[in-house]
């Protein structure tokens, strides 16, 4: 079944703890893409990527590292979490021009 | 100003009634996205489209690019389509940069 699976889905956390959030597709895309969704804000997007190791920011990346070392999977990196970005995170996928298929989303609270 | 912005924000309709939400962008674009994100937090897309209309089911989705104009419609709506709806944009110079509305939430009323 083509999919993005993200993990967790759900985390709670302390302030500086450094977390990593997975996110791997099935579906041979080159881009993928990283968000995070906040009340009033809506989807912002944080770093994607068109391909192996090509990655570049986007609206919101401070706070984010990310990596593309293989095709399938970006995980998206928070070196030293604070409560500013507990929120709820997407990650996306597709092929360049074509409509993206999203991960369940991982919601991460920052204590 | 946000360079993608909806209208409504909020939407409460009966079940049966015909839904339109509109979508306007100040940017130049390639396509433009509709998503559905339901009350669990999934997001599907639905829609893309550069020009003229699409259609599944009972979703149309229509695009004036010299107007900078999107709109969805419902038809015969039902209340499983209460979600919030929202469409994103590919900068036309930027394909890979992504601008997002602030999404219509849709509640159907049985």
């Amino acid at each position: 079944e083509a999919q993005v699976t993200q993990n967790p889905r759900y985390l709670i956390t302390v302030t500086g703890k450094k977390l990593t959030v997975t996110c791997s597709q099935n579906m041979n895309h080159e881009y993928m893409s990283w968000y995070r969704q906040d009340p009033g804000l809506g989807l912002r997007q944080i770093y994607y990527s068109m391909n192996v190791e090509v990655t570049d920011k986007g609206d919101v990346p401070e706070g984010y590292k990310v990596s593309r070392k293989e095709k399938r999977n970006f995980p998206l990196i928070l070196e030293s979490p604070s409560p500013n970005q507990t929120s709820l995170y997407f990650c996306a996928s597709s092929f360049f021009g074509q409509p993206q298929h999203f991960g369940d989303g991982t919601r991460l609270s920052i204590l | 100003k946000n360079e993608v912005e909806q209208s409504p924000q909020n939407l409460t309709a009966q079940e049966g009634e015909f839904i339109t939400i509109n979508c306007s962008y100040s940017v130049g674009i390639s396509a433009l996205h509709w998503l559905q994100q339901h009350p669990g937090g999934g997001i599907v897309s639905l829609f893309m489209l550069s020009s003229g209309k699409k259609k599944h089911g009972r979703l149309i989705a229509t695009i004036n690019i010299q107007e900078k104009h999107s709109s969805l419609h419902i038809t015969a709506s039902h209340p499983r389509d209460s979600a919030v709806y929202i469409c994103a944009a590919p900068h036309m110079n930027r394909d890979d940069k992504i601008i997002f509305g602030k999404g219509t939430r849709l509640h159907i009323l049985p």
